[in-house]
């Protein structure tokens, strides 16, 4: 069965700093991989997705992932965090029992000016 | 990228009344829609999935006779909360399988149930 694990439910940077949001997968068969961000009160926003092609996958805002199969990972960066990047971050993974996707329980970023 | 919309963004309902809610997909046909709730800081869990013209597969533990969906057209799914109680108050998210290429799926914006 697929599952995601996101390591460290809030995470603390400085502005301009580098964001590092974890995400680590299992999953008995290729996964699709995504990573969505919530604003508060707000539904989820498609930041970037990994489909089996490129194993580094750019997406909006600047974000970006990279699939890692030895690790079972696919970890979310930003060079530079913007004060607008402070919110909810979701990473998922396809292959539920229904073709819904499977998700994280989030990280809050948090960005200190 | 593809829309989906959810009304109301915000229901506020006396115990015991039934509200719906509706999510459109608006620029692309979704033979499947998923109806998922969040509670206050936690993650999104899938209370069911929508099917066009088929009866709504639900979740464990999620009553079918409660929680009513409807699946009538390929842009159109509604969540109905049947006789609602405090305890339904919740984030309420759909979302909408575009079964293109990208095979991608792409969330509302979310209604937010609060009953008295």
């Amino acid at each position: 069965a697929q599952s995601v694990t996101q390591l460290g439910s809030h995470v603390s940077v400085s502005e301009g700093a580098l964001v590092l949001l974890r995400c680590n997968y299992s999953s008995s068969v290729p996964p699709y991989l995504f990573w969505y961000v919530q604003y508060p009160n707000q539904g989820l926003q498609l930041l970037l997705k990994y489909t089996s092609a490129a194993t580094l996958v750019k997406g909006i805002n600047g974000f970006e992932a990279e699939f890692k199969k030895s690790e079972t990972s696919f970890h979310l960066t930003k060079p530079s965090a913007h004060m607008s990047d402070a919110a909810e971050y979701f990473c998922a993974v396809s292959g539920g029992s229904q073709g819904n996707l499977i998700f994280g329980k989030g990280t809050k970023l948090s960005v200190k000016p | 990228g593809a829309v989906v919309s959810q009304h109301p963004s915000r229901v506020i309902c006396k115990s015991g009344t039934s509200v719906k809610i509706e999510c459109r997909s608006l620029d692309f046909q979704a033979t499947t829609m998923f109806w998922y709730r969040q509670f206050p800081k936690q993650s999104l869990m899938l209370m069911a999935t929508s099917n066009e013209g088929s009866k709504a597969t639900y979740e464990q533990g999620v009553e079918k006779d409660k929680f009513l969906i409807n699946h009538a057209s390929l842009t159109l799914s509604t969540l109905t909360v049947t006789s609602a109680h405090p305890e339904d108050s919740s984030f309420y998210i759909c979302s909408a399988r575009d079964p293109g290429p990208t095979d991608t799926q792409y969330f509302g914006p979310g209604t937010r149930l609060t009953v008295l």
